[in-house]
């Protein structure tokens, strides 16, 4: 069972369009974290967010929480070739058994073409 | 600052060896985890050391092992490979519980 449902799983478009990556549970977190990471790399940390209906925004990136922070979105604005990798999503959970431990997504694999 | 080291960046083994990959935190990072990434299970946690203590451990076989060091470095340990050991492994360092910064990652191939 995923804990953590990403979708969608691949995204092919153009330079210039807009696109919104899913991230969902029916569980609660403490913090979930976004990570790009290109091939044979390790994923780089992107942004944290920890309140629920907090909304952080990287430039031309937005990341939302949801309300009952089960949920989070990232909102990519005038995609550029340069976005393009594995974007994934990261789930920490409250608990002594969660301690050091993020639960990742299966990832949104995003390509722009110029 | 420096970033997480991972070394080496590649191996090859043959199955039925074993293989001992280290990592290097941030500095002043004491929290040290270790992920499994491969295509058809993501990543997964293996485990998370903190002051030379295992805090949390994944659902690996005890094949799997780890350790960490009074410098907060850590190694982890896979004996008797198996083809199916081939992956991506990550390790990871945090000061707090909300963010963890990644290495490059030893890719391992088994053979």
């Amino acid at each position: 069972t995923q804990l953590l449902e990403q979708s969608p799983q691949f995204l092919s478009i153009q330079e210039g369009e807009n696109l919104t990556v899913y991230c969902n549970s029916s569980s609660v977190f403490s913090s979930l974290q976004w990570y790009r990471q290109e091939p044979g790399e390790g994923p780089v940390l992107l942004v944290t967010v920890v309140t629920g209906g907090e909304v952080k925004k990287l430039k031309r990136l937005t990341f939302q929480f949801g309300d009952a922070r089960k949920d989070s979105s990232l909102h990519i604005t005038a995609a550029q070739p340069g976005d393009t990798g594995l974007y994934l999503c990261a789930g920490a959970q409250a608990g002594s058994s969660n301690t050091g431990k993020l639960i990742f997504g299966q990832g949104t694999t995003l390509q722009v073409k110029p | 600052k420096a970033g997480v080291t991972q070394t080496p960046r590649y191996l090859i083994k043959t199955r039925g060896q074993q293989v001992t990959l280290s990592c290097s935190p941030i500095s002043g990072h004491r929290s040290v985890s270790w992920y499994q990434q491969t295509p058809g299970q993501g990543l997964q946690f293996l485990f998370e050391y903190f002051s030379e203590t295992q805090r949390n451990k994944g659902n690996f076989p005890g094949r799997f092992s780890g350790r960490q060091f009074s410098n907060s470095r850590s190694e982890m340990n896979v004996s008797t490979l198996e083809l199916g050991d081939s992956a991506l492994y990550l390790c990871a360092s945090s000061l707090t519980h909300n963010e963890a910064f990644f290495g490059q990652g030893t890719r391992l191939t088994v053979v």
